[in-house]
């Protein structure tokens, strides 16, 4: 069974640019959130979508946005990118919404984004 | 607001002894926590979990204690091996209906000591 694939792993940008990541969950799955980490931050909640729809938004500025297609993969999108934008972004996915019941959340290896 | 603490930064165990990560959460709503662990280079992994109605729950080396009264969880590892050295965030879910959100902490790197 594969994993939560995320693409790219690596990418440079620069300020003012924007960045469009991508995430395809676990076969089956329909939910799938997206976190950013920076050191001493933890995993900081952007979004979480499931079954297409906008579940859960965290406290992040709207230059970041998301959405979900049909076969529940997700995309996020970081427009006009600041150097604190500089971070390792998360995706996951879970059967069911990530807080529901015993439900777990399977991440990616992350996608490494620096901005210059 | 940080609703799920985790205070130490960092912890450095020998190996065979002992690692205990702790975790405290400020919202009475909580019901069910995790444990995650994370290698450099990958993304977090599930460890353990524990439902609220519950005070301990134990999978092979790792075991989970909740503590509600005190708003406390803890991790404890026994033996520590080097192969433990990770990044460990604890993560909570609470709320209702369209409000319930599963909240992470700031994590904990572990360091086995050989």
């Amino acid at each position: 069974k594969a994993g939560v694939t995320q693409t790219p792993r690596y990418l440079i940008k620069t300020r003012g640019q924007q960045v469009t990541l991508s995430c395809s969950p676990i076969s089956g799955h329909r939910s799938v959130s997206w976190y950013q980490q920076t050191p001493g931050q933890g995993l900081q909640f952007l979004f979480e979508y499931f079954s297409e729809t906008q579940r859960n938004k965290g406290n992040f500025p709207g230059r970041f946005s998301g959405r979900q297609f049909s076969n529940s993969r997700s995309e996020m999108n970081v427009s006009t990118l600041e150097l604190g934008d500089s971070a390792l972004y998360l995706c996951a996915s879970s059967f069911g919404p990530s807080a529901s019941g015993a439900n777990v959340l399977t991440f990616g290896a992350g996608s490494r984004l620096t901005v210059l | 607001d940080q609703q799920v603490k985790q205070n130490s930064p960092s912890l450095s165990v020998q190996e065979g002894r002992i690692s205990i990560l702790n975790c405290d959460y400020t919202n009475s709503m909580f019901d069910y926590f995790l444990w995650y662990k994370k290698y450099p280079a990958e993304g977090p992994t599930f460890l353990i979990s524990i439902s609220s109605i519950k005070d301990k729950n134990e999978d092979g080396r790792f075991t989970v204690f909740l503590n509600k009264s005190a708003k406390h969880l803890s991790l404890h590892i026994v033996p520590s091996q080097p192969g433990d050295s990770a990044v460990y965030f604890c993560a909570a879910k609470g709320g209702s209906g369209s409000a319930r959100q599963l909240t992470f902490g700031s994590g904990t790197q572990l360091t086995v000591l050989p």
